[in-house]
Order: C-alpha cells, then sequence, then structure tokens
C-alpha cells in the first residue's frame, strides 16, 4: 500500500488560512489523493479528492505537486469547527475503494 | 444525504460472548467496510465486502467473522469477545468498484469488553 507521510500536528488562527501538507512520493499513475477529516468522537468525513489537477469544493482546495509526490489541502478561513485530525490518504483503485488511514494531523484551530 | 447508520453507540459485553453490531447504508453503495480505531494506531480494516454475500479480509481479520445477506447491510461478528477488542468500530460504504469515490462513514460504536 502507497505510504503518506503527515506532520503529527499543526496550529492555526481562527479566520486564517490552514495549509496541510502531505507526501506520497510513491504514489502510482492511477491512484488518487483523498482527504479525509475526523472530528473527536465521530466517524471520518470524506473532504475532497484529486488525481493530477487541483481540486476546489465547498471545504477545501486540494493542490497536488506536478510530479505528484506531495499536496496540501487548504482551508481558507479555518474556524474552531475545523479542529480536527486530517487524514491524507492514496487510493488503490484495483482494491474497490479501500482506503488506507495513516496517523494523520491534529489541526487545532484557536480563537 | 448519504446515511451510514450503526446500530449502537455504546456497547458493554462480557469476554467470551458473541457479539454483532450492525451497519445499514441507505444509498445502494455495492462497497462496505469494517474499521477498527485505536489511540496510536489509527483506523484499521477489518474486512470488507463489495457485493452480497462477498467478502474480503482486510489488516486485521483474526477474530472476526462478517456477514452481508442484502445490500444494505454489514454486520461484523465478534465469535468470542476479548478485551483486546475492546475499540472504536467505523463502518463504511462507497459507491462503485474503483477507488476513485468517497467512502461515507457512521458515527462509530464504542465496544467495551469486560
Amino acid at each position: 500500500d502507497a505510504k503518506t507521510t503527515q506532520p503529527p500536528s499543526m496550529d492555526c488562527a481562527e479566520g486564517r488560512a490552514a495549509n496541510l501538507p502531505c507526501n506520497h512520493s510513491t504514489i502510482s499513475g492511477n491512484e488518487y489523493v483523498y482527504w479525509y477529516r475526523q472530528i473527536h468522537s465521530q466517524g471520518p468525513q470524506y473532504i475532497i479528492h484529486g488525481l493530477k489537477n487541483n481540486e476546489t469544493n465547498e471545504m477545501a482546495s486540494l493542490i497536488i505537486t506536478e510530479d505528484r509526490k506531495s499536496s496540501t489541502l487548504i482551508l481558507p478561513h479555518a474556524t474552531l469547527r475545523d479542529t480536527a485530525v486530517y487524514y491524507c490518504i492514496v487510493s488503490r483503485g484495483s482494491t474497490l475503494g479501500r482506503l488506507y488511514f495513516g496517523r494523520g494531523t491534529q489541526l487545532t484551530v484557536w480563537p | 444525504d448519504v446515511k451510514v447508520t450503526q446500530s449502537s453507540r455504546y456497547l458493554v459485553k462480557r469476554t467470551g460472548e458473541k457479539v454483532f453490531l450492525e451497519c445499514v447504508q441507505d444509498m445502494d453503495h455495492e462497497n462496505m467496510f469494517w474499521y477498527r480505531q485505536d489511540p496510536g494506531l489509527g483506523l484499521r480494516l477489518i474486512y470488507f465486502s463489495y457485493d452480497v454475500k462477498m467478502k474480503e479480509k482486510g489488516d486485521i481479520p483474526e477474530g472476526y467473522s462478517v456477514s452481508r445477506e442484502k445490500k444494505e447491510r454489514f454486520s461484523l461478528i465478534l465469535e468470542s469477545a476479548s478485551t483486546n477488542q475492546t475499540s472504536m468500530y467505523l463502518c463504511a460504504s462507497s459507491p462503485g468498484l474503483t477507488g476513485t469515490t468517497e467512502a461515507f462513514f457512521g458515527q462509530g460504536t464504542r465496544l467495551t469488553v469486560v
């Protein structure tokens, strides 16, 4: 399974952009990058995913480097409700939607 | 909204009991998954299923079995509960046969085996 590397924790001031990095240097050509988050005592929640191009939705933006070896999840205006563990996942397309979760990054948004 | 519903939020069982954890999804998804989550270990895949009556072992299937008799329901069975199976159990579902779609998770069942 492809591995991802994320910092264990990050802080961000409320209202500022939160930029969460992820390294996935062994990613294969047909593998997607997914981001999920997990708020305390809840199940993980899908945020966004991408293959090669940058992606944006109502929650976040995903920036993938040209060589696809790393990516950044951007929360443009972080709120206290964005405090959560954020998981960067590289999917194996042949395994029917199976997702490998690492340790993730604990993002703490402070007032 | 897609809903993945787990039958219990909290469960306390005795060692040796047979335990059933139920999961139901309402979006006609093909794929369903059972994970357990432990502090410092993250989410680990126990079993998954990509069709009715089909099942595949995940990374830590020992001590567990699963049942998928209907498309919307995926049950996790602890044949003889042990204290090391005390954990948060998470069910998920996703559509399609490739890894390109998002998974939806239930709220989790916190199981304590005493």
